[in-house]
């Protein structure tokens, strides 16, 4: 099976920068995504890292250490709107084909 | 571009009578649709997986099922409903040997 951990709760202030940590336990990876998800809303797909290194699309970027079994969300240039549960999810084999399981989620809170 | 669609957005119904959450995909061919379950404040539980139509994989064996009548329908059913099947559902659709998915609005069930 596959396990994540992320911190629960992360804040931070408006123009700071802020990293989520996430560390997986799986049985096969193919790779590490993230989603943000606002308070009811749906989660929206921001990356997804199945090489090492780091992804960079504007102010978000993710990086991943297969050897480390690591990654971790960057969000720079922080806004209010940035306020969100950001979950990580491992990409892994399951019965012939590859399904996500997600971790618990980290919310953001970002303040004046 | 790509769109997905789920109804009903809020549902309440009584314990013991069925359910039926439907979603459609527009935009896309034969892509790879997924049943979730959030309960409040945690994270997304993969109910059902299906790769093609007809193709239902289960992941949590529960009192719920799903189909997949047409290449981009699927549709999550129950005949009884419990207190424990209350939550967020959530479709999502994703390109065969991704990483990302895209999720629908979603729908919040209430069993009273």
């Amino acid at each position: 099976g596959q396990s994540l951990e992320q911190p629960s709760e992360v804040t931070a202030v408006e123009g700071a920068i802020v990293q989520i940590n996430c560390t997986y336990q799986t049985s096969g990876f193919y790779g590490l995504s993230w989603y943000q998800q606002h308070d009811g809303g749906a989660p929206t797909f921001l990356s997804y890292n199945a090489l090492d290194g780091l992804e960079e699309t504007g102010r978000f970027s993710s990086f991943l250490s297969r050897s480390d079994s690591y990654g971790y969300l960057l969000l720079q240039e922080l806004q209010m709107k940035d306020s969100a549960s950001y979950f990580c999810a491992v990409r892994a084999p399951s019965s012939g084909y590859s399904t996500l399981t997600f971790g618990k989620g980290t919310m953001l809170l970002v303040s004046p | 571009s790509q769109t997905i669609h789920q109804w009903p957005a809020t549902l309440v119904q009584p314990v013991g009578s069925p359910l039926s959450l439907e979603c459609t995909v527009e935009g896309t061919s034969n892509p790879n649709l997924y049943w979730y379950r959030q309960a409040a404040g945690r994270g997304l539980q993969l109910l059902f997986y299906s790769v093609g139509i007809g193709q239902i994989s289960s992941e949590v064996p529960q009192n719920l099922s799903a189909s997949r009548p047409q290449d981009r329908q699927f549709i999550l059913s129950s005949k009884k409903l419990l207190l424990s099947d209350s939550g967020f559902y959530l479709c999502a659709w994703g390109p065969a040997g991704g990483g990302e998915q895209f999720f629908g609005p979603g729908t919040r069930l209430t069993v009273l």
